[in-house]
C-alpha cells in the first residue's frame, strides 16, 4: 500500500460544484503539504499543515480551503470550482523535526487529475 | 521573489550516455535543494537533497551538485537507461520566504527520454 493515498485519483465535475480532495498517510509525519501542478508553472503550494492545529495559507490559497482531520489525514476542497482550477492536485508530507525548517524530503501521492468543465 | 528555471525542457539521449541536467535560481538565500523524478501518472519521488552548506550529494548512478552564489545545480546521471525515463524537477526551500517554512519552490522540469 502507498505511504501517502489520494481519492479520487480522476475526477471531472462542473463550474459552481463543492469538491473535496482527500489524502492519507501511513507514514506517521507531523506536517502535510497540498501542491497543484499546472503545464508551464511546475507546482505551486496551496496550504501546508505542521501539526492537527497549524494550517498555513501558502502561494495560492484563493479558493481553497482545508481541513486536517487527524495527524493522518489532510483534506482540500474547491467550495464553487471554477475551470482554472483544472490541475493536477498532490498531497505531500514530511517529518517535523522539532524546528522550523527541515532538511527532510517531502514524500508525495500519485496525485489527483481535477477537470471542471 | 525567487525563481527556479530548468533548461532544456526536453532532452533525449541514447542508453548508456551520461547527462547533465540543469538547474537555476535567482536568489541564493536558500535552505537546500532538492531535485525530484515524476513519472507519467505518479507522483513525485525525491532523488537528491543537497542542504546550502554543502556542494555536492550522490546516490547510485546520480550526482547533484550545488552552486549556491552563481544559483546553480546540476543532477549527474551516469550510464543512462531507458528505466531513466521521466520528468525531472529541482525544488528549493527558501529562506524567510514571505514568512512560511518548508516551502519548496519548484521548477518546470526537464521531460528526459533515454533512447533504447
Amino acid at each position: 500500500d502507498a505511504d501517502v493515498t489520494q481519492t479520487p485519483r480522476n475526477r471531472i465535475t462542473k463550474t459552481g460544484k463543492r469538491i473535496m480532495l482527500e489524502c492519507s498517510q501511513t507514514k506517521g509525519h507531523d506536517r502535510m503539504y497540498w501542491y497543484r501542478q499546472d503545464p508551464g508553472l511546475g507546482l505551486r503550494l496551496i496550504y501546508y499543515s505542521f501539526d492537527v492545529k497549524d494550517i498555513n495559507k501558502g502561494e495560492i490559497s484563493d479558493g481553497y480551503s482545508v481541513s486536517r482531520q487527524a495527524q493522518a489525514k489532510f483534506s482540500l476542497s474547491l467550495e464553487s470550482a471554477i475551470p482554472n482550477q483544472t490541475a493536477l492536485y498532490f498531497c505531500a508530507t514530511s517529518p517535523g523535526t522539532g524546528g522550523w525548517i527541515s532538511n527532510q524530503p517531502q514524500h508525495f501521492g500519485d496525485g489527483t487529475r481535477l477537470s471542471i468543465l | 521573489k525567487q525563481e527556479v528555471t530548468q533548461i532544456p525542457a526536453a532532452l533525449s539521449v541514447p542508453e548508456g550516455e551520461n547527462l547533465v541536467l540543469n538547474c537555476s535560481f535567482t536568489d541564493s538565500a536558500i535552505y537546500n535543494l532538492q531535485w525530484f523524478r515524476q513519472d507519467p501518472g505518479k507522483g513525485l519521488t525525491s532523488l537528491l537533497l543537497i542542504q546550502s552548506s554543502q556542494r555536492e550529494q550522490t546516490s547510485g548512478r546520480l550526482n547533484a551538485s550545488l552552486d549556491k552564489s552563481s544559483g546553480r545545480s546540476t543532477l549527474y546521471i551516469a550510464a543512462s537507461q531507458p528505466g531513466d525515463s521521466a520528468t525531472y524537477l529541482c525544488a528549493v526551500t527558501q529562506l524567510n520566504y514571505g514568512g512560511a517554512t518548508n516551502k519548496l519552490i519548484f521548477g518546470t522540469g526537464t521531460l528526459l527520454a533515454v533512447q533504447p
